[in-house]
């Protein structure tokens, strides 16, 4: 069966330190990817998507980027950390004709 | 995608079932319903999904009405495991992007012992 895996579970950082938050795709190949950011008591705002390797659309213009170097590894990355970053990180995969099924999030803390 | 509004909040007893309804009028014929929850803290888990034939797993059913404007999940013994806020969307198996998913505000379920 298939499995996400996103950590760390829980991260503080202080302002203009970097980000790297990593997901991981087991028991299916060539999913869709996603990361998604919750901001307290708000929705789920889609900020990149992946359909395969090296291929990242970003939803909006912000401070953070994504990569995928591998087909089933999603990487969340920033540079500096703004405050506004803070919140919480979820990633997920579809594949063909299949629900989105998320991973158990990050929850960042800027500082 | 089709737009779809549920119950704010809804309150159910320990045991008994929970029926969550949903409605979405302007579904199109080849958009799914699904279902997702998400508890405090945690990622949105998917629960169920459905075109027109009622559904059932280990975690619910899902009744779809003929017309396909309106569903209900329900939890038949709902635990207070169950408090969540309760998610329906509509979209198409393939859609990706942003089209994979967009929750609206949700029903917040709370169990009561």
């Amino acid at each position: 069966s298939q499995t996400i895996h996103q950590w760390p579970a829980t991260l503080v950082q202080p302002v203009g330190s970097p980000l790297s938050l990593e997901c991981t795709v087991e028991g299916t190949s060539n999913p869709n990817l996603y990361w998604y950011r919750q901001a307290a008591g708000r929705g789920l705002q889609l900020l990149f998507y992946s359909v395969g390797i090296g291929q990242i659309s970003s939803e909006v213009p912000q401070n953070l980027s994504a990569s995928r170097p591998q087909d089933r590894q999603f990487i969340l990355s920033s540079k500096k950390l703004l405050l506004s970053d803070s919140g919480f990180y979820l990633c997920a995969w579809t594949g063909n004709n299949s629900p989105l099924h998320f991973g158990n999030g990050t929850r960042l803390t800027v500082t | 995608d089709a737009k779809t509004t549920q119950p704010t909040s809804m309150d159910c007893a320990e045991g008994r079932a929970a029926n969550l309804p949903c409605n979405h009028s302007t579904i199109s014929g080849n958009e799914y319903v699904y279902w997702y929850r998400q508890i405090h803290s945690q990622g949105p888990q998917y629960i169920i999904h459905g075109l027109k034939n009622n559904e059932t797993n280990e975690m619910a059913s899902l009744i779809i009405t003929e017309d396909r404007k309106s569903s209900t999940l329900i939890l038949p013994h709902a635990t207070l495991r169950d408090t969540a806020v309760y998610y329906c969307i509509v979209r198409l198996p393939t859609d990706t992007g942003r089209r994979a998913l967009t929750f609206g505000s949700g029903t917040r379920l709370q169990v009561q012992p």
